[in-house]
């Protein structure tokens, strides 16, 4: 059974960067087809994707925050990890990571196995 | 940039249909998911492909996408179908979610 989990620092301070580590074990991070994205959800509101990144290196990333993410894979570790640069306090919430299948040619994009979430706290 | 627009909120009684919209511009032209989010837990798919179940989701849970509106419905709607729905697509090289339903079983 394919897991994730995230891992990383609870409370960063306003201007800093947010770094997490998604671990991914029961499967291999290089299976073909399979992007590895982060998803972030502030208490109480809806999910917003921040990106997505394929075991080569390739990546996408959510317009509105690609001048502050990077999102990069250690395939040697089986994991991934996300920075987002100069926090404030509106980035303040649940990242989760997660698989996401990516069938270009049929355009099938989803999101099969999820993390458990890490609550990211930004506060000086 | 690409919209997917939910209902807030949606009410339905138990053992009757919960129908949840999601509209986007030609969304019957991409493919529509559906994510299931219990409180405090992570999203579970519970469609893909506009119609496909994964394995372990019960056979109530459907889903439908043409024109400009893909919708997921519940059969027989049971108080564990209470929870937070989002609608997903793909769109210009993009995540697009829906803001969320929120399925009220009373």
């Amino acid at each position: 059974q394919l897991q994730l989990q995230e891992s990383g620092p609870g409370l960063v301070k306003p201007s800093e960067t947010l770094s997490l580590t998604c671990t991914v074990s029961g499967g291999s991070i290089s299976r073909s087809n399979y992007y590895w994205g982060w998803i972030r959800q502030p208490p109480g509101k809806g999910l917003e994707w921040i990106g997505s990144i394929y075991y080569s290196g390739a990546t996408y990333y959510n317009p509105s925050l690609k001048s502050r993410v990077t999102i990069s894979v250690d395939t040697s570790k089986n994991q991934f990890s996300l920075k987002l640069k100069s926090v404030t306090t509106a980035d303040t919430t649940v990242y989760y990571c997660a698989r996401q299948l990516a069938a270009a040619g049929t355009g099938t994009y989803y999101f099969d196995y999820w993390g458990q979430g890490i609550l990211v706290t930004v506060s000086s | 940039s690409y919209e997917l627009t939910q209902p807030p909120s949606v009410s339905v009684s138990p053992g009757q249909t919960a129908s949840i919209s999601c509209s986007g511009d030609k969304l019957g032209d991409k493919y529509a998911c559906w994510y299931q989010q219990k409180p405090g837990q992570s999203p579970v798919l519970v469609i893909y492909q506009d119609t496909k179940r994964p394995s372990g989701i019960p056979e109530r849970f459907s889903g439908s996408n043409s024109g400009n509106t893909a919708t997921l419905t519940i059969s027989g709607t049971q108080a564990m179908d209470e929870a937070d729905y989002y609608c997903q697509a793909w769109d210009n090289s993009a995540v697009i979610f829906g803001g969320g339903t929120k399925l009220t079983v009373l």
